[in-house]
């Protein structure tokens, strides 16, 4: 079974800085897919970004970007030019082939004036 | 982009009745539909996955006589909570996932609040 592991549980960061969410897992598998899930308060689940495996280019979304280490199993997600709107739980998931999506527990953001 | 609904948003119940909880794709067909459960401050744990036409397929520990899940067309699964007492109390959130390029996104209802009184 895959995990997916999210160590920070609570992070905060300024307006118009940039804040790096950590996320690590643990998998037997080469081909998966990889992804990062805001939801804020409304709870509803947005899709931030997606990164396939077998890609070596990190996935960007405007201002949004992931560090994908795919050895280390590690996919961080940044995000810069932080925005009052960006406050939200963020998921990190992982999913092999076409299965459900594995979350982790999620890091609270709080993005502050 | 797809958008998948559920209805209701929101739903109070006596314990011992059932709850129809409906998951709708709105602009594309979805051959798998799958069921999450979040309770507070807590990631989403899936409960079953669907398949349009066959028999959803229910995670460990999940009481398939319970949480009855149907899959009737591309566009529409339904969980019915039967017998809910207040341990069923929670958020109930369904994804959508279509074919072709889109096979590897889910696409999220706004999920729907649980309160078994």
């Amino acid at each position: 079974a895959q995990t997916v592991t999210q160590s920070q549980p609570e992070m905060s960061v300024q307006e118009a800085e940039t804040v790096t969410l950590s996320c690590t897992y643990d998998t037997s598998e080469n081909n998966y897919y990889l992804f990062w899930y805001k939801q804020p308060p409304s709870r509803q689940m947005i899709l931030v970004i997606r990164q396939e495996a077998y890609k070596q280019q990190n996935a960007t979304e405007n201002r949004f970007s992931v560090n994908f280490q795919k050895a280390a199993k590690s996919f961080s997600l940044k995000i810069s030019d932080s925005q009052l709107g960006d406050t939200a739980m963020y998921f990190c998931a992982f999913m092999k082939h076409v299965d459900a999506l594995n979350f982790g527990k999620g890091t609270s953001l709080l993005v502050t004036p | 982009g797809a958008v998948v609904s559920q209805h209701p948003s929101w739903v109070i119940c006596k314990s011992g009745t059932s709850v129809k909880i409906e998951c709708r794709s709105l602009d594309f067909q979805a051959t798998t539909m799958f069921w999450y459960r979040q309770f507070p401050k807590q990631s989403l744990m899936l409960m079953a996955t669907s398949n349009e036409g066959s028999k959803a397929t229910y995670e460990q520990g999940v009481e398939k006589d319970k949480f009855l899940i149907n899959h009737a067309s591309l566009t529409l699964s339904t969980l019915t909570v039967t017998s809910a007492h207040p341990e069923d109390s929670s958020f109930y959130i369904c994804s959508a996932r279509a074919g072709g390029a889109l096979v590897k996104t889910q696409y999220f209802g706004p999920g729907t609040r649980l309160l078994v009184l």
